[in-house]
């Protein structure tokens, strides 16, 4: 199993500013996710973070607004840049594991409040 | 890309209830599926998978079967218990290398009265 700490667990940010969300795992992960679960909606795949490598992003998501970093195999952080308050969200991290890679382990959430 | 279609909730059960939530999905290839739960205060987990057609993923008492003729991954439960409350979703992944990548359901919000 894996576990992940996720920080900061909350935050209220004012329109226009950027934050970073922190993840760490406990051991060393090929691939980190980072997902989005907007108010009374569903999860949505943002981006997939690979060490030594640029993050590939899914549709409708672009770098200049979520910048991801993964500088080494345990950790990562995804930035909420310029922020207005439809990015009022939950934002979770997660990474692979289990035998054949097949189950995903989330991190606790950042719930995030744009005023 | 994929797309999961989920029994909207939320459902309102009495303790040892059958439960059944229907989980219908469209896919590319042949997706390995999930049931993720959340409870109260929690983060979301693995409830139970099944990687190929026919196969039956279990957990917990709960149980789905990978139909790929109907393309469904029904979630089922004999007897529910009040600790069952909780979110649960649906997840295709998108197969091959991208077990990460899930297409979640809207979740569907369970509780259970004593």
């Amino acid at each position: 199993s894996a576990v992940i700490s996720q920080k900061p667990s909350r935050d209220i940010c004012q329109r226009g500013t950027s934050l970073t969300i922190q993840c760490q795992v406990d051991s060393q992960v090929t691939m980190m996710f980072w997902y989005r679960q907007q108010p009374g909606q569903s999860l949505t795949l943002i981006a997939t973070a690979n060490q030594g490598s640029e993050a590939t992003y899914e549709s409708g998501f672009v770098i200049d607004k979520f910048p991801i970093s993964r500088p080494n195999l345990t950790f990562s952080t995804l930035t909420v840049s310029n922020m207005s308050p439809e990015d009022s969200s939950i934002y979770l991290c997660s990474v692979e594991g289990g035998g054949g890679g097949e189950k995903l382990f989330f991190g606790s959430g950042t719930q995030l409040s744009v005023l | 890309g994929n797309s999961v279609t989920q029994m909207e909730g939320p459902v309102t059960l009495s303790e040892e209830a059958f439960l059944t939530i229907n989980c219908t999905y469209t896919a590319t290839g042949y997706p390995s599926l999930f049931w993720y739960v959340q409870y109260p205060g929690e983060g979301l987990q693995l409830l139970l998978k099944a990687t190929k057609a026919d196969d039956k993923g279990s957990n917990k008492g709960f149980e789905a079967t990978y139909r790929k003729e109907t393309t469904s991954f029904h979630l089922e439960k004999g007897s529910v218990q009040v600790s069952d409350s909780a979110v649960y979703f649906c997840a295709p992944n998108a197969g091959g290398t991208s077990y990460g990548k899930l297409t979640f359901g809207q979740g569907t919000i369970l509780t259970v009265h004593p």
